[in-house]
């Protein structure tokens, strides 16, 4: 069975700094599906990011950016110039195929610090 | 704009009711997903459909029944309501091709 690992459950980051959030992974598959999600405090679940393990290329929106390591199995996030708004916890997903279910990892809280 | 709506955000039942949580989406998406949310505990999945009238269990179905008579509605039911109920519940639905998934707002449930 797949599992997603978050290892650490909490995190802060200064106003306007760089944070990296981890995850990591176990599958056997070659072609699967990886996400973060963000859920403000509150507020509803919303995608930050995805990859699909096909593409060699990290994926970036805006700040939020992947470090998509496939034979390590991590998938990490960085947030850049951080920012208040950006507090919230973060969930790494996966799936093995397009229409697959998610396998999520415990989520880690990012507090941002003014 | 896609979305997910929940009947309500917060419920409050009393131990041994029967409980209806109710799960609309606009997406047209086959796939629809029910999770509660305890802390350190991370998202667990209760039932998913692929379909109408077709259920899935996930992880954690015990105490937990689900009903999709109508391809935008998926209703959770707890049929007798107990304390270690007490959660928040996300719904969340997808399209068959695409795992990304759309959650609903949740609804807090308090089983007292």
């Amino acid at each position: 069975a797949q599992t997603v690992t978050q290892s650490q459950p909490e995190m802060s980051v200064q106003e306007a700094e760089t944070v990296t959030l981890s995850c990591t992974y176990d599958t056997s598959e070659s072609d699967y599906y990886l996400f973060w999600y963000k859920q403000p405090p509150s507020r509803q679940m919303i995608l930050v990011i995805r990859q699909e393990a096909y593409k060699q290329q990290n994926a970036t929106e805006n700040r939020f950016s992947v470090n998509f390591q496939k034979a390590a199995k991590s998938f990490s996030l960085k947030i850049s110039d951080s920012q208040l708004g950006d507090a919230a916890m973060y969930f790494c997903a996966y799936a093995a195929g397009a229409n697959s279910k998610l396998t999520f990892g415990k989520g880690i809280t990012l507090s941002v610090r003014p | 704009d896609v979305k997910v709506t929940q009947s309500s955000r917060y419920l409050v039942k009393r131990t041994g009711e029967k409980v209806f949580l109710e799960c609309v989406q606009d997406m047209d998406h086959e796939n629809m997903f029910w999770y509660r949310q305890d802390p350190g505990l991370g998202l667990r999945l209760i039932y998913f459909s692929y379909d109408v009238k077709m259920k899935e269990k996930g992880d954690i179905p015990e105490g937990y029944s689900v009903s999709r008579e109508k391809k935008e509605r998926f209703s959770l039911i707890l049929e007798s309501a107990s304390t270690n109920q007490t959660s928040m519940y996300l719904c969340a639905s997808s399209h068959h091709r695409d795992p990304e998934q759309f959650f609903g707002p949740g609804t807090r449930l308090t089983v007292l």
